[in-house]
């Protein structure tokens, strides 16, 4: 049980245009889910905490306006990227946290972002 | 503030030796989780254990085992007789038991198994 999918795997695009990656909580819901970002050979970086039905709160240095999270139900949240450059090329993994297990985050298999 | 040390960067090894992985944490939290993860090169983070601030106990799981050390603030990780499957990177987490349970993981270890 709990599965977060995470979609999609992989996407290419072109420099200015928006990417939108989907997270959903498959058999649980997911009152907290989580954003991270990791570059190449680097450690995982928070990058905003949603909660359902509210604004997310995103960490210092994080740019609220390039990274839209919008945490509509509680089993889906969305990350989009708007006019994304080059620099926004990464990793990018949701995780999703439930009140019936304590402590523990469920992780979804990531996108891989190339902006061209 | 709460922070994860993963000092080794990298580490090589050849089949069936065994191998230790360090994570020093920091917390000012009395009751906290720690973990560890593994990334294999397709990136999804495979979950490998949890441990609670109150539970000292070392852990066992095949040929993983999990040193807790609170009073130096370290949850050590060996793999016993390793294998080229075991090549990944690892990396240690640390949350806070109560609230959102946002984690903060350290840098990662790159472990190389050579056969």
């Amino acid at each position: 049980g709990a599965v977060v999918s995470q979609h999609p795997s992989r996407v290419i695009c072109k420099s200015g245009t928006s990417v939108k990656i989907e997270c959903r909580s498959l058999d649980f819901q997911a009152t907290t889910m989580f954003w991270y970002r990791q570059f190449p050979k680097q450690s995982l970086m928070l990058m905003a905490t949603s909660n359902e039905g509210s604004k997310a709160t995103y960490e210092q240095g994080v740019e609220k306006d390039k990274f839209l999270i919008n945490h509509a139900s509680l089993t889906l949240s969305t990350l989009t990227v708007t006019s994304a450059h080059p620099e926004d090329s990464s990793f990018y993994i949701c995780s999703a946290s439930t009140p019936g297990v304590l402590g523990k985050l469920f992780f979804g298999s990531g996108t891989q972002l190339s902006v061209l | 503030a709460q922070k994860v040390t993963q000092a080794q960067t990298e580490i090589s090894v050849v089949e069936k030796e065994d191998v230790t992985l360090d994570c020093v944490y920091e917390t000012r939290d009395t009751t906290y989780y720690l973990f560890w993860y593994k990334q294999p090169p397709s990136g999804e983070l495979v979950f490998l254990i949890r441990r609670n601030s109150f539970d000292e106990q070392n852990e066992i799981s095949g040929r993983y085992s999990w040193n807790f050390q609170k009073s130096t603030s370290s949850f050590n990780f060996t793999i016993t007789a390793s294998q080229v499957v075991d090549s990944a990177v690892y990396f240690c987490a640390l949350s806070e038991a109560s609230g959102t349970y946002k984690y903060i993981f350290g840098t990662g270890t790159r472990l190389k198994v050579l056969a």
